[in-house]
């Protein structure tokens, strides 16, 4: 059972928006670490796409964003692509752990 | 650009060991971290610990503490990650991913090797 949790699929057509959530506690985002977000493809090697809870690094395009409010996250796709269908994933430190922790995963269909 | 390649796919029985390897190439291998993360089928990424390796010193999730060894060898710009006492809990995709020193978010990643354990 992971740490941080995330519902486990959402779904879009493509051109619509879709938001996937993260959810934590007082030791990991609630706290005030940050949250970074994960496409994960499978044979291909993950992909990071948002760090420090809202930045891009370069080469992700800006239809991926990222916010954080309390002790939950959210990352946020605007005009979907066939292309974004994948599973993605939350990641933050958990001060109790000591550890960085995940979420379980949500995957992303575009329909 | 760094990139990270992982050695290949291994199946092991309950109770025997697996090491594998991730070789950094591109960048300055001593700027920083390398972590291990592995994913069991169906369930999400578990950091297992990183390392820094002009420091040498691991650190390890609590979980994993006494039965993974995290190791960098800097003349080949190597670092492997050995798990003990496997069982068929540890069936899963293991990958290296590169973090800067200080930070926690992983910019770089393997493409994992798959570890199955089977008797």
């Amino acid at each position: 059972q992971s740490v941080l949790t995330q519902p486990p699929s959402v779904s879009g057509a493509p051109g619509q928006r879709a938001t996937i959530s993260c959810s934590g506690n007082s030791s990991n985002i609630g706290a005030g670490y940050d949250v970074h977000w994960y496409q994960f493809v499978p044979g291909t090697s993950p992909k990071l796409l948002i760090y420090d809870s809202s930045d891009r690094p370069s080469g992700v395009p800006d239809r991926f964003s990222g916010s954080t409010s309390g002790t939950s996250a959210s990352l946020t796709i605007t005009g979907l692509h066939t292309e974004d269908e994948a599973d993605y994933y939350c990641q933050s430190f958990d001060s109790s752990l000591r550890s960085s922790v995940f979420g379980g995963g949500t995957k992303l269909t575009v329909l | 650009q760094v990139q990270l390649v992982q050695s290949g796919a291994e199946v092991k029985k309950p109770g025997s060991s697996v090491k594998v390897s991730c070789k950094a190439s591109g960048g300055n291998f001593n700027n920083y971290a390398i972590n291990w993360v592995r994913q069991a089928p169906g369930q999400g990424p578990e950091w297992m610990g990183g390392i820094i390796p002009t420091f040498g010193t691991p650190n390890y999730a609590q979980t994993f503490l006494g039965r993974v060894t995290i190791t960098a060898d800097q003349s080949t710009n190597t670092v492997y990650v050995q798990v003990l006492s496997l069982t068929f809990e540890d069936t899963a995709i293991y990958y290296c991913a590169k973090s800067g020193t200080g930070v926690n978010y992983m910019d770089v990643w393997g493409k994992g090797t798959t570890v199955t354990v089977s008797s």
